[in-house]
């Protein structure tokens, strides 16, 4: 099956900083999905990308699917956005994930 | 606003303990699905379902069973509990199993002693 690996496993920020996360996947995928989940648990859906560029606020992801890798960016970074980032891709109906990226944003 | 609830955030059971897991939602969707999440392991599809009283295995049925006797709830059950299933459970939702995504719940944290 279609193998989802994300880098860096770990990531440390100050407050304000930017990052990129990374997602890239072992074949061909018609969409993908970035996920955060917070602290207590919550998933939340960030983009449905299967490719190009979008945009909310702070936070814009870029697919490119030929390349089959997918990037999610972090812009000004705040202590609310520690958690943990998911990339996902569906194969027949079912979600398969990432390991996460784990993020912590210091004041 | 799309909603999925379930029945408790942490829950503590017994070794050999038959336990349930509850998951509503309340946005007409077809499909439902049961996750595990473990540390450097992400989420593993236990099991999902597409329609009232159908199921499909996922990644890691073994040990866990499912009942959808309602369009909007998804129950989850741990047969005879045991400790290598402490883990945290999600449960998500979808309108259709192509292109759309998934809605998850909050999560319920389990210990099994």
């Amino acid at each position: 099956g279609i193998q989802v690996e994300q880098s860096p496993p770990d990531l440390i920020l100050q407050e304000g900083a930017n990052s990129t996360l990374r997602c890239n996947f072992s074949d061909s995928v018609n969409n993908l999905q970035w996920f955060h989940q917070n602290p207590w648990g919550q998933l939340i859906n960030l983009f449905y990308i299967p490719s190009g560029t979008k945009q909310n606020g702070r936070l814009s992801a870029t697919t490119v699917a030929t390349e089959r890798y997918s990037l999610l960016y972090i812009s000004s970074s705040q202590t609310t956005d520690s958690g943990v980032y998911f990339c996902a891709v569906n194969q027949g109906g079912k979600l398969i994930f990432g390991q996460g990226t784990e993020l912590s944003v210091k004041p | 606003d799309v909603k999925v609830t379930q029945s408790s955030r942490y829950l503590v059971k017994r070794t050999g303990e038959k336990v349930f897991l509850e998951c509503v939602q309340d946005m007409d969707h077809e499909n439902m699905f049961w996750y595990r999440q473990d540390p450097g392991l992400g989420l593993r599809l236990i099991y999902f379902s597409y329609d009232v009283k159908m199921k499909e295995k996922g990644d890691i049925p073994e040990g866990y069973s499912v009942s959808r006797e309602k369009k909007e709830r998804f129950s989850l059950i741990l047969e005879s509990a045991s400790t290598n299933q402490t883990s945290m459970y999600l449960c998500a939702s979808s309108p259709g199993l192509t292109v759309e995504t998934q809605y998850f719940g909050p999560g319920t944290r389990l210990l099994v002693l």
